[in-house]
Parts: structure tokens; C-alpha cells; sequence
């Protein structure tokens, strides 16, 4: 089974600076996709980028990019210019290629903005 | 709008009840998802279903019942048998005819409370 794993369960960061998201996972499937979620104290999921492991260029959505080393099992996320808004929860999610529909999620990173 | 409504916002049980948790989308997605959330936790799939009259179970089925008579719509009812519902509960849907039809899109979510 694939599991998810986001050692930092907090971290902050000052408006403006940037700041970086760890998540590593466990598969054996070659075929996968990746993504980050935020959910802001309103608790609704909400995409921010989403990754394909057969892809080897990283993804980027504005001021946010990800990390991706497939060998490594790495996925991190940089948020770049941090600004009040960002301040959520992080999620790190697998989905397989195929078989099962369902993500896998990652038990969260809650990120502070400092002003 | 389009979108995923759930209903109700918060919702109270009494010991022994069933209840049914909403989850509506108009965004003509093919597949639909519920979660459980527990607190300090990420999100774990309860069930999914593909296509209208079929649904499968995710990993935390047991105490909880779907059905999919409508595309459009993928009620949770969580029975007398789930001893510990309280959590926040989360809907999710996706397209399979996208190019990122891996990505599910999830609604405002239900928080459920034991009395």
C-alpha cells in the first residue's frame, strides 16, 4: 500500500520570504500522480498543484513550484513571496495511474505567515 | 455557479441515529468521492462511485452507506453502526473526460457531532 509522510508538522515563515513544504511517499507503482491541497480555516480542500510522475519538469502555479525527484520519492513544496493568505494547512496526496480511485493523503503541514 | 454544495453545515447525532450527509455537484463530473477527517489528521476515503448505480468501498466503509441514483448527486447515510462519526466529512468529484481528470475538486465539507 502507498503512503504518504510530511515530517514537518508546522512550520512558519515571514511575509514576502519563501518557504519550502517537505513530503515524501512509498510506492512501488512507476505511474502516479502527485499533489499538493491547501485547506485555510474555512476547511475546504483546494488544489494547488498537481504533479505527474511520468513527467521529469516540475510543476509551477504562479508563486508556487514544486520539487520532484522520483528516484528519491521526494515531492516538496516552495512558496515563493509568502503572503498572509497562504497561511493553511498543506496536504500531500499520491493517486495511482490506475486501479484505485482514491488519494492518498499525507497527515499535514500547518504553515504559518508571519507580517 | 458551478460547483460541489454538501449540506448540512454542521450536523448533530444522537446515539443510535442514522443520518444522511448531502453532496451535490453541477459540474457534470463522472466520478464522486467521500472522506473522513479527523482532527490533526489528512483525509481518508469512506467510499467512491464512477458511474450512476455502482460504487465501491474505500478503506474505512464499515458503519457507512452510499448510493448514486443520480450523477448529479452521492448521499452518505452514516449508520448506528459507526460508533466513533464524529469527524469532518468531505465530498469530492472529478471528470474522467479531462486531460487532468485525476484531479478531484471537493466541496465545503460536513462536520458531524455526537450528542
Amino acid at each position: 500500500a502507498q503512503t504518504v509522510t510530511q515530517s514537518q508538522p508546522e512550520m512558519s515563515v515571514q511575509e514576502a520570504e519563501t518557504v519550502t513544504l517537505s513530503c515524501t511517499y512509498d510506492t512501488s507503482e512507476s505511474d502516479y500522480y502527485l499533489f499538493w491541497y491547501k485547506q485555510p480555516p474555512s476547511r475546504q480542500m483546494i488544489l494547488v498543484i498537481r504533479q505527474e510522475a511520468y513527467k521529469q519538469q516540475n510543476a509551477t502555479e504562479n508563486r508556487f513550484s514544486v520539487n520532484f525527484q522520483k528516484a528519491a520519492k521526494s515531492f516538496s513544496l516552495k512558496i515563493s513571496d509568502s503572503q498572509l493568505g497562504d497561511a493553511a494547512m498543506y496536504f500531500c496526496a499520491y493517486r495511482s495511474a490506475g486501479g484505485a480511485q482514491k488519494l492518498v493523503f499525507g497527515q499535514g503541514t500547518r504553515l504559518t505567515i508571519n507580517p | 455557479d458551478g460547483g460541489i454544495t454538501q449540506s448540512p453545515k454542521y450536523l448533530f447525532r444522537k446515539e443510535g441515529q442514522n443520518v444522511t450527509l448531502s453532496c451535490e455537484q453541477n459540474l457534470n463530473h463522472d466520478a464522486m468521492y467521500w472522506y473522513r477527517q479527523d482532527p490533526g489528521q489528512g483525509l481518508r476515503l469512506i467510499y467512491y462511485s464512477q458511474i450512476v448505480n455502482d460504487f465501491q468501498k474505500g478503506d474505512i466503509a464499515e458503519g457507512y452507506s452510499v448510493s448514486r441514483e443520480k450523477k448529479e448527486s452521492f448521499p452518505l447515510t452514516v449508520t448506528s453502526a459507526q460508533k466513533n462519526p464524529t469527524a469532518f466529512y468531505l465530498c469530492a468529484s472529478s471528470i474522467f473526460a479531462s486531460p487532468t481528470r485525476e484531479t478531484q475538486y471537493f466541496g465545503p465539507g460536513t462536520r458531524l457531532l455526537v450528542l
